[in-house]
Parts: structure tokens; C-alpha cells; sequence
């Protein structure tokens, strides 16, 4: 069936470093792809999405490329702020799980100052 | 522009007890659901609706039942809380069960069942 794995965390970082947060999935055909965030105490909320091969999805200096070949697609951030500390979730939609949204277990990120 | 809106935000049951969680959203989206957030779990899906009066479960349905009699509202109800459902539930919709929409979410509801 259709599977979705994130590196676990937590990811500790500090202000200004790269960030890459890796996540590989595994379902026949092209599934959409998508990494929302959760900023402490609040729901989840959509970052960026990549709906075919090659594609790149990219939000608030955060991107992630849509690799078929590797099937993955990990989220990078060229210098993070302490802003960004949040639990990031990578998920998959493809029609054999009847759009339902296939998730990741979530990586936390700690930004140090 | 509300969004989805989720109450109770915090809650606490002795087990056994019944209640409703509820939810609404004002974007007129056909697609809503509830998921309970575990710490190392990720999300679980336990009931979807792609319509009024169209409901299905999810990966984790018993002990929750649902009702979809409009548009605009899916509340959640715990027919007799064990404290394994103490959990943080969130509700989320988009605007219908296609491939690439986007799930908003509510700022979730904390469940403690003692």
C-alpha cells in the first residue's frame, strides 16, 4: 500500500543553518505530494505541494522537488530563522487510497538562536 | 474569513461519558474529516465526508460516530470515552476529494478521558 517516511526528530538547528528534512514514499503511479507545518499549539496548514515529477513547491523560502526516480521529496530551507521551529509533516494523495491523505509521522525542528 | 472552526478547544471526560466535538467551516467545501494527533503517530483518519449526508470511516472509526446534515457542519461523537482516546483531534476540509486540494485545518480540540 501507499506509505509515507520522514526522518524521525527531533532536528535541531541554529539561526541561519541549512535545513533538510528528508522524506520518501512509496505508492505505483504519480501521487501528489505535499509537506504542511504545525506551529506550536495550532492545526496543521499546507507549506507546498508538487502534483507531477520534477515539479518544485516552494513557500516562504522553504522548497522541495518531486523525485520519481528516487521517489522522494525532501524539504530544504537555505537559512533558517527561529520562527521556523515547528513539527513538519510530508503526505501523499493518490486515488488507489481514495484521495485520502497518506501521512508521515511528523519531524519536529528547533531552531537555536 | 473564520475557516474551520473547532470547539470545545480542551476538554476532560470521565470514562464512559458522551460528547460531541464540533466543527464547522464557512468555504462551502464538500470534503471534511477528523483525524487524533499521537505523540510519534503522526495523523490517523477516523471519519471522512465527501458530501451532506455522505459519511465513511477511516483508519481508526470505533468508538466515533459522525453525521454530515449540512454543508457546513461534521461533528464528532464519543459514544462512551476510554481514556485510549485521550488524544488532540483535528478537523479538516477542502473543497472536494480531488488529488491535489488543499486541507485546512482547525486549531484542534485536547481530550483527556480519565
Amino acid at each position: 500500500g501507499n506509505s509515507v517516511t520522514q526522518m524521525e526528530g527531533p532536528v535541531t538547528l541554529s539561526e541561519e543553518a541549512f535545513l533538510t528534512i528528508n522524506c520518501t514514499y512509496t505508492a505505483t503511479g504519480y501521487p501528489s505530494l505535499f509537506w504542511y507545518v504545525q506551529y506550536p499549539g495550532e492545526g496543521l496548514q499546507l507549506l507546498l505541494k508538487a502534483t507531477k515529477a520534477d515539479d518544485k513547491g516552494s513557500n516562504k523560502g522553504f522548497e522541495a522537488t518531486y523525485r520519481k526516480e528516487t521517489t522522494s521529496f525532501h524539504l530544504e530551507k537555505g537559512s533558517v530563522q527561529v520562527s521556523d521551529s515547528a513539527v513538519y509533516f510530508c503526505a501523499l494523495s493518490h486515488m488507489d487510497s481514495n484521495y485520502q491523505l497518506i501521512w508521515g509521522a511528523g519531524t519536529k525542528l528547533i531552531i537555536k538562536p | 474569513n473564520a475557516g474551520v472552526t473547532q470547539t470545545p478547544k480542551f476538554q476532560v471526560l470521565k470514562t464512559g461519558q458522551s460528547m460531541t466535538l464540533q466543527c464547522a467551516q464557512d468555504m462551502n467545501h464538500e470534503y471534511m474529516s477528523w483525524y487524533r494527533q499521537d505523540p510519534g503517530m503522526g495523523l490517523r483518519l477516523i471519519h471522512y465526508s465527501v458530501g451532506a449526508g455522505i459519511t465513511d470511516q477511516g483508519e481508526v472509526p470505533n468508538g466515533y460516530n459522525v453525521s454530515r446534515s449540512t454543508t457546513e457542519d461534521f461533528p464528532l461523537r464519543l459514544l462512551s470515552a476510554a481514556p485510549s482516546q485521550t488524544s488532540v483531534y483535528f478537523c479538516a476540509s477542502r473543497l472536494d476529494r480531488s488529488n491535489t486540494g488543499e486541507l485546512f485545518f482547525g486549531e484542534g480540540s485536547r481530550l483527556t478521558v480519565l
